[in-house]
C-alpha cells in the first residue's frame, strides 16, 4: 500500500524553465513532508521539508507547496539547471516522531540543456 | 567533516546465509536510520536507534536486526537472505535531540549494495 505515491517516473524539463513534481499522500497522519534528491551511486540528499501548518516553504530555487485538503504536494524548481537532474523522492512522517520517513518511488528528473 | 559511511560498498551472498552491514554517523549524531532500497522502489524504514536503543521498527520479518554501539555506529544483520533481499542497504543520521522525538534532517550515506544469488 504506496502511502506516498509519485505517479510520473520521469519528467524531462528544459534548462532555465520551471520544473514541477507532484506528490500524492494518503494517509493522513502525515504531519511532515520532505523531498530528496538522489544521484546516482549516491545516497538522498535532503533538498526541503514543510510541516502541515504551511501551505508553502522557498527555499532559493526550489519550493515546496502543500494543499493539505487535497493530500497533495509539489516541488517547483525554477530556473531548472542541468545538474538538477536527479531522481526525486517525497516522503512523509507522523508523530511519534521515530525518524521513520515514507518514501515514494520517485521522480527522475532531466534537465536538457 | 566526513559524512555518513557504510562498509562494505558492495557484497554478493548466496540463499540462506548470513550478512552484517556497518554504518557510522555522521561525528555528534546520535540516531541511526536502515532504510531498504529495492530497484526501482523507493527506500523504506526498516529500524531506527537512539542511544543504543531500538526506537522504531518497519515492517520487516525478524531475520532483520540491528544494534547501535556506545560510539553511535551501527549494524544491521540480515540472516537466512533470500533472493528478495537483494537491494540497496542505506544508512542515515541524525542529531538526535529531544530523544529523537522531532523529526530531524537525515543526512544517508552511499549505501551497500548487496546481491543474493
Amino acid at each position: 500500500d504506496q502511502q506516498v505515491k509519485q505517479n510520473s517516473p520521469s519528467l524531462s524539463v528544459q534548462e532555465g524553465r520551471i520544473s514541477i513534481l507532484n506528490c500524492d499522500y494518503t494517509n493522513s497522519m502525515f504531519d511532515y513532508f520532505l523531498w530528496y534528491k538522489k544521484y546516482p551511486a549516491e545516497g538522498p540528499t535532503f533538498l526541503i521539508s514543510i510541516s502541515s501548518i504551511k501551505d508553502k516553504n522557498e527555499d532559493g530555487r526550489f519550493t515546496v507547496f502543500l494543499n493539505k485538503s487535497a493530500k497533495h504536494l509539489s516541488l517547483h524548481i525554477v530556473p531548472s539547471q542541468p545538474g538538477d537532474s536527479a531522481v526525486y523522492f517525497c516522503a512523509a512522517s507522523a508523530k511519534p516522531r521515530n525518524q521513520k520517513v515514507t518514501f515514494g518511488i520517485g521522480t527522475k528528473l532531466q534537465v536538457i540543456p | 567533516d566526513a559524512g555518513v559511511t557504510q562498509s562494505p560498498t558492495h557484497l554478493i551472498k548466496t540463499r540462506g546465509q548470513q550478512v552484517t552491514l556497518r554504518c557510522s554517523p555522521i561525528s555528534g549524531h546520535k540516531s541511526v536510520s536502515w532504510y531498504q532500497q529495492v530497484l526501482g522502489q523507493g527506500p523504506q524504514f526498516i529500524f531506527q536507534y537512539y542511544e543504543k536503543e531500538e526506537r522504531g521498527r518497519g515492517n520487516f520479518p525478524d531475520r532483520f536486526s540491528a544494534r547501535q554501539f556506545p560510539n553511535y555506529s551501527s549494524e544491521l544483520n540480515v540472516n537466512a537472505l533470500l533472493l528478495g533481499d537483494s537491494a540497496l542497504y542505506l544508512c542515515a543520521s541524525s542529531l538526535g535531540l529531544a530523544g529523537g522525538q522531532t523529526q530531524e534532517t537525515q543526512y544517508f550515506g552511499p549505501g551497500t549494495r548487496l546481491l543474493v544469488l
